[in-house]
């Protein structure tokens, strides 16, 4: 069984571009989340999805959006970068959401933005 | 606001020896506790999840306690070894439970 797949892997951005990351869940998996990773900050909630819609958000400027497809494939997208960017964005799927069973994480998307 | 706490920070064990990690939350309204595990450079490894109405949950070397009145869980690794060297994450559910609230890990080095 096929686990989460995040794209790409590692990816450099120079201040003020923007930038899309792609996350397919576990198949059969509705329920999508996103994370940032930070040295000082530790790991952060961005957004979670269920069948389309945004269930939650966490406390991260308007820069930061997300979607998901009609096949739980998440994008999640920022806007005008800054430094305080660079991290590492991890993606997790579950069946109906963290509150119901186990979350399962993608390898993550190493973003460095210069 | 729920805040999660892992002590300690790091821990140095020889290979062999049992060891527990803690993990507290300030806000025992929660629906489960997940603890992970991260090599470097990698994404989280789910270890084991605690629903709240459950005590303690086992997998394996891998033990995993959870008391939610007084805002606890603990992990017992038995019989460490150097491949259990990583960073542990503990995360509990928020009030919504729709995120994941994270400690900042513990970072274990076994040494052979």
């Amino acid at each position: 069984k096929a686990g989460v797949t995040q794209t790409p892997r590692y990816l450099i951005k120079t201040r003020g571009q923007q930038v899309t990351l792609s996350c397919s869940p576990i198949s059969g998996h509705r329920s999508v989340s996103w994370y940032q990773q930070t040295p000082g900050q530790g790991l952060q909630f961005l957004f979670e999805y269920f069948s389309e819609t945004q269930r939650n958000k966490g406390n991260f400027p308007g820069r930061f959006s997300g979607r998901q497809f009609s096949n739980s494939r998440s994008e999640m997208n920022v806007s005008t970068l800054e430094l305080g960017d660079s991290a590492l964005y991890l993606c997790a799927s579950s069946l109906d959401g963290p509150n119901t069973g186990e979350l399962f994480f993608g390898e993550g998307s190493r973003l460095t933005v210069l | 606001k729920q805040e999660v706490t892992q002590i300690p920070a790091a821990l140095s064990v020889p290979e062999g020896e049992n060891l527990v990690l803690n993990c507290s939350f300030t806000d025992s309204a929660i629906y489960n506790l997940q603890w992970f595990r991260q090599d470097p450079g990698k994404g989280l490894t789910s270890l084991l999840l605690i629903q709240s109405s459950q005590r303690e949950q086992t997998s394996g070397r891998l033990n995993a306690s959870l008391d939610k009145s007084s805002g606890r869980s603990t992990l017992y690794i038995a019989a460490s070894q150097p491949g259990d060297s990583a960073t542990y994450l503990c995360a509990v559910t928020d009030q919504a439970g729709t995120a994941l609230i994270f400690g900042k890990g513990t970072t274990l080095s076994v040494s052979s």
